[in-house]
């Protein structure tokens, strides 16, 4: 069954510094969306993007987060000057439209020092 | 108001029990998800659901559109089981995900 490969697993970086998470979404699918979870919180929605252009975002994506897709298969999600509040696992997802289905990725845990 | 809410949030069970996780949300959709997420973090995606019910292996979901209302049934429950099970909805095609708080399952031999 196609998968959403999320790249690193885990990441562990010093406040100020820049991450950028890396997400494999599923070949045919259009429309991307990254999501985080803090711990002990539930799952929390950031962006979606289709067509090269972001659709939709929430509060928390704020100047410090960008999403793009250099090439025709990643979709990264980058965060400049991390802050201790930025650890939580990240999740990527894809969708394909009605009837193709939602699938997510295995997510990237986040940890600012 | 939350948009999606779940009963209950934990839930201790005995091996062999069959498990019911209830979810309620409140505005119209197109599609609800159920999840789950084991404790290294990662989610799997066990149904998608517009209408009905629908069956995979011991795992039943059921979904009410007039009373907003879903269940998820796990039949014959196994420690294996043991996990937070997510209910998230989508209020159109191509949108984002909504998420419930989850039920945390623990299933003891």
């Amino acid at each position: 069954e196609p998968e959403v490969t999320q790249t690193p697993s885990h990441q562990v970086t010093q406040m100020g510094q820049e991450v950028i998470l890396r997400c494999v979404p599923i070949s045919n699918h259009l429309y991307f969306y990254w999501y985080r979870q803090i711990l002990g919180q539930k799952v929390e929605f950031l962006v979606s993007f289709y067509n090269n252009e972001i659709s939709e975002k929430s509060e928390i994506f704020d100047d410090q987060f960008s999403v793009e897709r250099p090439d025709g298969s990643n979709f990264t999600l980058k965060i400049r000057s991390t802050k201790l509040e930025d650890s939580a696992m990240y999740f990527c997802a894809s969708e394909g439209g009605a009837g193709y289905g939602y699938t997510f990725g295995s997510g990237t845990r986040l940890t600012v020092v | 108001k939350n948009e999606v809410e779940q009963s209950p949030q934990n839930l201790t069970a005995q091996e062999g029990e069959f498990i019911t996780i209830n979810c309620s949300y409140s505005v119209g959709i197109s599609a609800l998800h159920w999840l789950q997420q084991h404790p290294g973090g990662g989610i799997v995606s066990l149904f998608m659901l517009s209408s009905g019910k629908k069956k995979h292996g011991r795992l039943i979901a059921t979904i009410n559109i007039q009373e907003k209302h879903s269940s998820l049934h796990i039949t014959a429950s196994h420690p294996r089981d043991s996990a937070v099970y997510i209910c998230a909805v989508a209020k159109t095609s191509y949108d984002k995900v909504i998420f419930g708080p989850g039920t945390s399952l623990s299933v003891i031999p």
